[in-house]
């Protein structure tokens, strides 16, 4: 079946513009999550959503980043007023639950903030 | 928050066999995941450790001792295609997200 699918796959943007970055989970998981690689690091935890409770937003390093996850299934991760410090490449997983041991990466989304 | 250490690189020969050992401290301890990432590709689960002990898949192999708080991928058999970042992330024991370490990059030379 489809695995989780993000877009878009590149984009560069103007320091100071807004992005989207958009994720559609595996149909049926209910928990999915955003990571943030940068250049050489490992990922870091940004936000988790499990079904219709409050998201943990505890990952997300500042008041410019926020997601949104519509319908329990495809979500949106919003970058206000952009740096060059949030050039990486977020990736989105989804599992079939908060517990459930393995879970399913998308391809990611390289952003460059020039 | 988890600290995790695991080496930068590491070099072998293609048919040889390599350990990539992991250390780390969490609150709690619910699970231990490898991961592998092939360069500019999402990560892929390899394995999911949880009890002490050796879990053992075709030429892949994960090792737990929780009291030391440490793991190793053991892979088998290298293949070129083996060539690729393996993360290993320690779940704490109220978390359901992962905290991944930086990665050992493994190369393979024929």
């Amino acid at each position: 079946g489809a695995g989780v699918s993000q877009s878009p796959s590149n984009k560069v943007t103007e320091k100071g513009k807004d992005v989207e970055l958009r994720c559609d989970p595996i149909s049926g998981h209910t928990a999915l999550y955003w990571y943030r690689q940068s250049l050489g690091q490992g990922l870091e935890f940004l936000i988790y959503f499990q079904g219709n409770s409050a998201p943990d937003k505890s990952g997300l390093p500042s008041d410019r980043f926020s997601a949104e996850r519509t319908g329990g299934s495809v979500s949106t991760l919003t970058i206000q007023r952009t740096q060059q410090e949030d050039s990486a490449v977020y990736l989105c997983a989804s599992s079939l639950s908060g517990s459930s041991y393995e879970q399913y990466f998308g391809p990611g989304t390289r952003l460059t903030v020039t | 928050g988890q600290n995790i250490d695991q080496p930068t690189e590491m070099t072998a020969t293609e048919g040889a066999i390599v350990q990539i050992n992991c250390t780390y401290q969490t609150s709690g301890f619910n699970g231990l995941f490898w991961y592998q990432q092939h360069a500019g590709e999402a990560p892929t689960f390899l394995s999911y450790n949880v009890l002490d002990g050796l879990e053992e898949k075709g030429r892949f192999s994960s090792f737990l001792s929780r009291s030391k708080g440490y793991s190793y991928l053991l892979l088998k058999e290298l293949q070129m295609k083996d060539s690729a970042s393996y993360l290993c992330a320690p779940r704490g024991s109220n978390d359901y997200k992962l905290s991944f370490g930086a990665g050992t990059t493994v190369t393979v030379r024929a």
